[in-house]
């Protein structure tokens, strides 16, 4: 089944002690994003990759980093998350062939930083 | 990217037509209109997508008017499952395929 993966779902951590958010898809696309929604402003992108070691900054990168060594793998790292990180994050993945083409998104992650 | 509104809600009565409008009245000729739908804090779900003819898929219709300026996504029989907060994107093909969520419509489908 094609899907995007995103582990953990729920993670509740404290203030300055670093995090991975994993996202993994099997789709074999070249774009991959993450995305951060808050109540009464929508989704918005943190950080995109075009392809593996292809990076580059959203909306709203300040606080994250992301690496992309493998195609299928796209982690998001706080490296000392605050409170103003508690958020729902989306990873989404689509073919990079293509303009037009569908974005693929994963389940989410709840994150709840004290 | 053109901007979009939406109505904030609308209600529908579970296996009747459900139609979602949207403007989108600065579009420019090389932007797509893309509708997406969140299912309660789950992930975003790619719906249709149009450019300026009618578009159908096994989900829903998109009907998109002559002048771009306006669109409506029509979910021809709606269930309980479609209760959902649905998005109208406009968007070009930019290097960076980012999507540029609004409020969106919360559909709410009654029994």
């Amino acid at each position: 089944e094609a899907q995007v993966t995103q582990n953990p779902r729920y993670l509740i951590t404290v203030t300055g002690k670093k995090l991975t958010v994993t996202c993994s898809q099997n789709m074999n696309h070249e774009y991959m994003s993450w995305y951060r929604q808050d109540p009464g402003l929508g989704l918005r992108q943190i950080y995109y990759s075009m392809n593996v070691e292809v990076t580059d900054k959203g909306d709203v990168p300040e606080g994250y980093k992301v690496s992309r060594k493998e195609k299928r793998n796209f982690p998001l790292i706080l490296e000392s998350p605050s409170p103003n990180q508690t958020s729902l994050y989306f990873c989404a993945s689509r073919s990079g062939t293509s303009g037009y083409n569908e974005q693929f998104f994963g389940p989410g992650t709840r994150l709840t930083v004290l | 990217d053109a901007k979009t509104t939406q109505p904030p809600s609308m209600d529908c009565a579970e296996g009747r037509a459900a139609n979602l409008p949207c403007n989108h009245s600065t579009i420019s000729g090389n932007e797509y209109v893309y509708w997406y739908r969140q299912i309660h804090s789950q992930g975003p779900q790619y719906i249709i997508h149009g450019l300026k003819n009618n578009e159908t898929n096994e989900m829903a219709s998109l009907i998109i008017t002559e002048d771009r300026k306006s669109s409506t996504l029509i979910l021809p029989h709606a269930t309980l499952r479609d209760t959902a907060v649905y998005y109208c994107i406009v968007r070009g093909a930019g290097s960076n395929y980012k999507l540029t969520f609004g409020k969106g419509t919360l559909l709410t489908v009654n029994p």
